[in-house]
């Protein structure tokens, strides 16, 4: 059982290259989240699902997209990456609204 | 607006010792309050949740305390160990199913 597993860990892109960032869970929980963490911040929601081919907009969606075919995978997408994208990543599943659990991250540089 | 903030920024202790973690929120309503540990270079892990009829919670060696009146939550850790040292985020949930509301978090270093 591995939870909730992200890849690439670390990934450099050049402004306005595309790249997607994976996720997958093994819990069979309904709920998924993508959110960003910037240095000496806290972390922010980009995008959420509740469930298979739902999908909703966090705090800051833009510059993302997500789609949710299966339960187990949530993908997040970036388009014409900007420097302003330098984070890292994480991804979370929730079986009800309570405890999220959390991948390891994926950290992303564009320069 | 909705905010979380945490005290102290940074916090050296050495092992063995205790000490005591603040978050203070703006969140209203509220629905719910979370403790995570952060690992360097990991993902956060939870340590506690707590709604606003709960007072105390405890998950080991870590007792997380809430008060919804004056809007103030601790985290305590006992006899601090060296696997202790990450940094630990105070999260709100405020209106039921709205977004997580996360502080900026402690860093706690535990030394020998």
């Amino acid at each position: 059982n591995a939870g909730v597993t992200q890849t690439p860990k670390f990934r450099i892109l050049k402004i306005g290259q595309s790249m997607t960032l994976q996720c997958t869970q093994d819990m069979n929980h309904n709920y998924m989240y993508w959110y960003r963490q910037d240095p000496g911040m806290g972390l922010k929601l980009i995008y959420y699902s509740v469930g298979a081919g739902i999908t909703d907009k966090g705090e800051v969606p833009n510059g993302y997209n997500v789609s949710r075919s299966t339960t187990e995978d949530f993908p997040l997408r970036l388009e014409l990456a900007a420097p302003s994208q330098t984070s890292v990543y994480f991804c979370a599943a929730a079986q009800g609204r309570y405890e999220q659990y959390f991948g390891p991250g994926t950290r992303l540089t564009v320069t | 607006k909705n905010q979380v903030e945490q005290s102290p920024q940074s916090l050296i202790i050495l092992e063995g010792k205790n000490c005591t973690l603040q978050c203070n929120y703006t969140v209203s309503p509220f629905s719910n309050l979370r403790w995570y540990k952060q690992d360097t270079g990991r993902g956060p892990v939870s340590l506690t949740i707590m709604t606003f009829s709960e007072n105390t919670k405890s998950n080991g060696r870590y007792t997380a305390t809430l008060d919804a009146d004056t809007k103030q939550s601790s985290l305590h850790i006992t006899a601090s160990q060296l696997s202790d040292s990450a940094s630990y985020i105070c999260v709100v949930e405020g209106q039921a199913g709205t977004a997580l509301i996360f502080g900026k978090g402690t860093t706690l270093s535990v030394s020998s």
